[in-house]
């Protein structure tokens, strides 16, 4: 069984440009959430889809938006990129809501 | 609001010892608590988990205890090896509310 699958891996933008990363869940899996890595705040939500419909959103400004499509597969969307942007983005996926999650290797994006 | 908070950032212990993670909360309606374990360049993996109506839960090297009147859970890890040595995340429920992390560093 083919695991969560993140594209790009790695990822390097301009200040103000936009981004689209995506995520392709485990077969199967439902619901899809997703997490900014950053070496001083850890892993921090920013939302969670299941079935195409977003159940919960973390504490991040309006330029971080995501959506669902039919198969399950995810993509998350960073509009007007700041320095603070760079981290890595875990998507995470699992069968259920009340589930652990299994999660992808991550997009690393670098804003310069 | 971080509803999940982990204080330590680092731990060091000698190998053959015990490894005590420690993660409180303040959300009172978490069903359930997770543990993950997460090595560079990779992402996190599922370790052990417990219900919010058991105090105890024991897989192997690993045992995750849960004080809920502290709003206090430990992972537990006897005998500690060297590779087990990575970030751990402790998360809460169906949100996944993480923490911050601890790096547990598994001296030979």
């Amino acid at each position: 069984k083919a695991g969560v699958t993140q594209t790009p891996r790695y990822l390097i933008k301009t200040r103000g440009q936009q981004v689209t990363l995506s995520c392709s869940p485990i077969s199967g899996h439902r619901s899809v959430s997703w997490y900014q890595q950053t070496p001083g705040q850890g892993l921090q939500f920013l939302f969670e889809y299941f079935s195409e419909t977003q159940r919960n959103k973390g504490n991040f400004p309006g330029r971080f938006s995501g959506r669902q499509f039919s198969n399950s597969r995810s993509e998350m969307n960073v509009s007007t990129l700041e320095l603070g942007d760079s981290a890595l983005y875990l998507c995470a996926s699992s069968p259920r809501t009340d589930t652990e999650a299994f999660f992808g290797q991550g997009t690393r994006l670098t804003v310069v | 609001d971080q509803q999940v908070k982990q204080n330590s950032p680092s731990l060091s212990v000698q190998e053959g010892r015990i490894s005590i993670l420690n993660c409180d909360y303040t959300n009172s309606m978490f069903d359930y608590f997770l543990w993950y374990k997460k090595y560079p360049a990779e992402g996190p993996t599922f370790l052990i988990s417990i219900s919010s109506i058991k105090d105890k839960n024991e897989d192997g090297r690993f045992t995750v205890f849960l004080n809920k009147s502290a709003k206090h859970l430990s992972l537990h890890i006897v005998p500690s090896q060297p590779g087990d040595s990575a970030v751990y995340f402790c998360a809460g429920d169906s949100d996944m509310r993480f923490g911050a992390g601890t790096r547990l560093t598994v001296k030979p």
